[in-house]
């Protein structure tokens, strides 16, 4: 079956560091994508990861491992504008289907 | 670049009517899809385009659920008899096959059927 698990909350203050955990199970695998999400609006890409290792892309970072059906993204120096959803989505091995895990809402607190 | 369109961005129907919402994605766009998102969730994925051709459709997807892109441009998805459960927010996303084949959304057109 297809499968992405993420904790549903997380809460962290402002200026500290945070990881969101996204463990998958899924048929295929061709790449892993992280999305932001502000409430009511629409997905916007954060990262993607295809290989094992770590991207890092300013104040965000995203790992992956592949053999352990694993990934995190990594954000950094929070700011209260980070509250949102994130969601981790894993794309299918014929490019077309992406499947999206729930979301894990992150509150920023002062 | 205008980025991906939806109209109508909010509808509001009574249960057993016919909606139709369109989807204008970025002009270089030769990949579309469609996803409905409910509250609490992540998008769940409906069904893609390359160009013209609709390449996939979920199972999940009823037969009262159709999509088309005429000209490999812009889309439509007309939901049939419309239910309670249909109440969602029904996203598009478009991507270049090129590259990393990030997905761009746009606003997302919110139902909700009474």
């Amino acid at each position: 079956g297809q499968n992405i698990d993420q904790p549903t909350e997380m809460t962290a203050t402002e200026g500290a560091i945070v990881q969101i955990n996204c463990t998958y199970q899924t048929s295929g695998f061709n790449g892993l994508f992280w999305y932001q999400q502000h409430a009511g609006e629409a997905p916007t890409f954060l990262s993607y990861n295809v290989l094992d290792g770590l991207e890092e892309k300013g104040r965000f970072s995203s790992f992956l491992s592949r053999s352990k059906g694993y990934s995190y993204l990594l954000l950094k120096e929070l700011q209260m504008k980070d509250s949102a959803s994130y969601l981790c989505a894993v794309r299918d091995t014929g490019g077309f289907k992406t499947i999206f895990g729930a979301g894990t809402r992150l509150f920023v607190k002062a | 670049d205008t980025g991906v369109s939806q109209d109508p961005r909010h509808k509001i129907t009574k249960r057993g009517q016919n909606v139709t919402f369109r989807c204008d994605p970025i002009s270089e766009h030769n990949r579309l899809y469609w996803y409905r998102q409910t509250l609490g969730q992540g998008p769940e994925f409906l069904t893609y385009f390359q160009n013209e051709a609709q390449l996939e459709k979920s199972r999940l997807l009823s037969d009262r659920f159709s999509a088309e892109r005429p000209k490999g441009s812009f889309s439509t998805l007309e939901i049939q008899r419309t239910e309670q459960g249909d109440s969602a927010m029904y996203l598009c996303a478009s991507s270049s096959a090129t590259g990393v084949e990030t997905q761009y959304f746009g606003p997302g057109t919110r139902l909700l059927v009474l």
